[in-house]
C-alpha cells in the first residue's frame, strides 16, 4: 500500500524555538494532505488541510500564524511549530491523500521544554 | 456530516472474531464509511471502506445493514496486535470519498490472551 514519512519521529526544543516536520508520500503523488494533533488520551484532532501549490486552510481554533504550512511539492507538506510552547507538546500526524484514501504517516512526537 | 457512534470500549479473546459495531443513523445515500485503527503511539492505519455491499479484505469484513444506518467491523481471528483504538468514520465534506477524515473517540479494543 501507500506510504507515508514523517521526519524527524521524535523532536525535543526549547520554549521559543520553531520547530519542522516533514511529512512526505514515498511513493504516490498526493494533491492534499492533512496535518493533525493527538494529546495524550485523546483522539486526533485536525488542524489543517494542505494543497500543493496554494495556502492551507485551517481548522477553526488553529492559530495558522503559530503552525505554518507548506505543501510545497506533490510528495512533501511541512508543519512548522513557530515559537513552541510546553503546550504545543504533543503528538503530530500527517496524512496524504490519494484516489479517495487517506494513507497516515509515523507521527512525530513533539516535546517542549 | 453524518456522525458515528461507537461503544467505548471492547474486550475479546485472543483467536475469537471481533465484532465492532458502529451506528451512522444519519448517513446519506453516496457517503462511504471507513474505518481505520490506532495502535498506541503510531500513526492511524487504514482498514476497510464501504458504501452498502459488504467487503472483505485480508484485514477484516464490513457488514453493512441494508438501511445503511450501522455496520459492523469483524476482525475474523483477532490476535493480541490487534489491541488498538478503532475508529468508525463517515468523512465530513460534499464530497464525502474526497473530503476530510474527522476522528471520533472510536471503540479500545482489548484483546485477551
Amino acid at each position: 500500500g501507500a506510504v507515508v514519512s514523517q521526519h524527524p519521529s521524535w523532536v525535543i526544543c526549547k520554549s521559543g524555538t520553531s520547530v519542522k516536520i516533514e511529512c512526505r508520500s514515498l511513493d504516490f503523488q498526493a494533491t492534499t494532505m492533512f496535518w493533525y494533533r493527538q494529546f495524550p488520551k485523546q483522539s486526533l484532532m485536525l488542524m489543517a488541510t494542505s494543497n500543493e501549490g496554494s495556502k492551507a486552510t485551517y481548522e477553526q481554533g488553529v492559530e495558522k500564524d503559530k503552525f505554518l504550512i507548506n505543501h510545497a511539492s506533490l510528495t512533501l507538506s511541512t508543519l512548522t511549530v513557530t515559537s513552541a510552547h510546553p503546550e504545543d507538546s504533543s503528538f503530530y500526524i500527517c496524512s496524504a491523500r490519494v484516489l479517495a484514501q487517506q494513507y497516515f504517516g509515523p507521527g512525530t512526537r513533539l516535546t517542549v521544554t | 456530516d453524518a456522525k458515528t457512534t461507537q461503544p467505548t470500549s471492547m474486550d475479546c479473546a485472543e483467536g475469537r472474531a471481533a465484532n465492532l459495531p458502529c451506528n451512522h443513523s444519519t448517513i446519506s445515500g453516496n457517503e462511504y464509511v471507513y474505518w481505520y485503527r490506532q495502535i498506541h503511539s503510531q500513526g492511524p492505519q487504514y482498514i476497510i471502506h464501504g458504501l452498502k455491499n459488504n467487503e472483505t479484505n485480508e484485514m477484516a469484513s464490513l457488514i453493512i445493514t441494508e438501511d445503511r444506518k450501522s455496520s459492523t467491523l469483524i476482525l475474523p481471528h483477532a490476535t493480541l496486535r490487534d489491541t488498538a483504538v478503532y475508529y468508525c468514520i463517515v468523512p465530513s465534506g460534499p464530497g464525502n470519498r474526497d473530503d476530510k477524515i474527522i476522528f471520533g473517540k472510536g471503540t479500545r479494543l482489548h484483546i485477551l490472551p
